[in-house]
């Protein structure tokens, strides 16, 4: 399976913590991209690394490619409680489609 | 701008009932995607649609789903006859497509209950 896989499956901090989730994968890609989806919602797009992009900032996010590990990293800094939600990556394959990743389930505890 | 619009929010059905779930693209996107979620299996592609003609329709369980895009604003997605097994959140995504692939607008979804 192409599906990426994140890490961690869970993940509980307080508010005003920095937040890090991981991705991996298992081909060579054309990009990668962040979603957010929040309880009851659809995904929602948070930011997009192309394959020749190493790091990308969005405000309180901040996002590696390592394109030699196959693995990409969404950092969330100062969270929030609004930052509750699950987060996908999804890979370009180069393909028109995107395979999402499983998620990582993010609670920010107030 | 209006986003990606869903219909029905909630759908429950008893099994062997037809159902039709029903999407809205965002205007001027040409690329519209089917998606299945569920604990157990995660976000599926089911089937996707470009300039309204299916292109790639091998997600897309079995003989029983089927998917139509009549025109650019509108998508059906028809489970015949329903099974339990098809509960899940159903979720219309559009898009359009450059060099690289452009992010993907989701609708909220279906939440579909077969009984």
């Amino acid at each position: 399976s192409q599906q990426g896989e994140e890490d961690p499956q869970a993940l509980s901090i307080q508010e005003g913590e920095n937040a890090t989730m991981n991705c991996s994968y298992k081909t060579s890609i054309n990009n990668l991209q962040w979603y957010r989806q929040n309880s009851g919602r659809g995904l929602v797009h948070l930011i997009l690394i192309r394959s020749n992009e190493r790091e990308k900032h969005s405000g309180r996010l901040r996002v590696t490619l390592d394109t030699s590990k196959k693995s990409s990293s969404l950092l969330i800094t100062a969270s929030r409680a609004a930052d509750t939600a699950s987060y996908f990556c999804a890979t370009d394959f180069g393909n028109e489609k995107l395979t999402f990743g499983t998620g990582t389930r993010l609670t920010i505890i107030p | 701008d209006a986003g990606v619009i869903q219909s029905p929010r909630h759908e429950v059905t008893e099994m062997g009932q037809e159902v039709t779930l029903r999407c809205k693209p965002i205007s001027g996107h040409d690329y519209l995607f089917w998606y299945r979620q569920t604990m157990m299996r995660g976000l599926e592609l089911l089937i996707y649609f470009n300039n309204n003609v299916p292109i790639d329709d091998s997600g897309m369980p079995e003989d029983r789903f089927s998917a139509k895009m009549p025109n650019a604003s509108f998508s059906t997605l028809k489970i015949q006859p329903s099974e339990p097994r098809d509960s899940a959140v159903y979720f219309c995504a559009s898009s359009t497509l450059d060099k690289y692939n452009q992010p993907q607008h989701f609708g909220d979804g279906t939440r579909l209950s077969i009984l």
